[in-house]
């Protein structure tokens, strides 16, 4: 089975700090995927990437950054961390393609910030 | 951006009960996928549509595509405690690369 796993599953940060979000798949994966969910929005995607260092602005790029420098692993990183970035965290990665594969998740992070 | 909107955001049913829960869009999608979330957990893959009118079981879920590929449903028949948790459909549009999420619908089965 595919696995996707993320560094932390609950992560508390102040105001201000830059936040790194780790993210890890073990199937060779070409895509991987940084969403957050919050209540009532559904998950909304923030960066996506095709490919090793490459990377796409999702729907809410806003306030973060993402880092592909391997195949295997896709980091969020929040540069000044803001009590609005409070949210659960979902990493996801894709064989290849865009419009037939299925998303497999990591278990979430979630970050609170204070 | 594209919107994919999921109603009803909130379903409570006796168990033994039937539940629909429908995706709409105001554009043509390339196809569509639902996954689901049980509490505490992450969503899950169930299963993907392409092609007009689609329609695929999986034991008591029924998944339909629209004849106009904008909208879709899942139906689960005669609901069980195993079924609760959240369904978000997930859909492209045509020609964008991005899987846009539904809000989903949070299932509550009531013993």
């Amino acid at each position: 089975d595919v696995k996707v796993t993320q560094s932390s599953r609950y992560l508390v940060k102040r105001t201000g700090e830059k936040v790194f979000l780790e993210c890890v798949q073990d199937m060779d994966h070409e895509n991987m995927f940084w969403y957050r969910q919050d209540p009532g929005l559904g998950l909304r995607l923030i960066y996506f990437s095709y490919d090793v260092k490459m990377k796409e602005k999702g729907d809410i790029p806003e306030g973060y950054s993402v880092s592909r420098e391997k195949k295997e692993r896709f980091s969020l990183i929040l540069e000044s961390a803001s009590t609005n970035q409070t949210s659960m965290y979902l990493c996801a990665s894709s064989f290849t393609g865009w419009t037939n594969e299925k998303l497999f998740f990591g278990s979430g992070t979630q970050l609170s910030v204070l | 951006g594209q919107q994919v909107m999921q109603i009803p955001q909130y379903q409570h049913v006796q168990e033994g009960e039937d539940f629909t829960t429908y995706c709409n869009s105001s554009t043509t999608l390339s196809n569509i996928q639902w996954y689901k979330q049980r509490p505490g957990g992450h969503p899950v893959f169930l299963i993907q549509l392409v092609k007009s009118g689609e329609v695929k079981k999986q034991k008591r879920l029924t998944f339909q595509f629209g004849e106009a590929k904008k909208n879709s449903s899942l139906h689960i028949t005669a609901t069980q405690t195993t079924d609760v948790g959240t369904y978000f459909c997930a859909a492209f549009q045509t020609g964008a690369n991005n899987l846009f999420f539904g809000t989903g619908t949070r299932l509550t089965v009531i013993p």
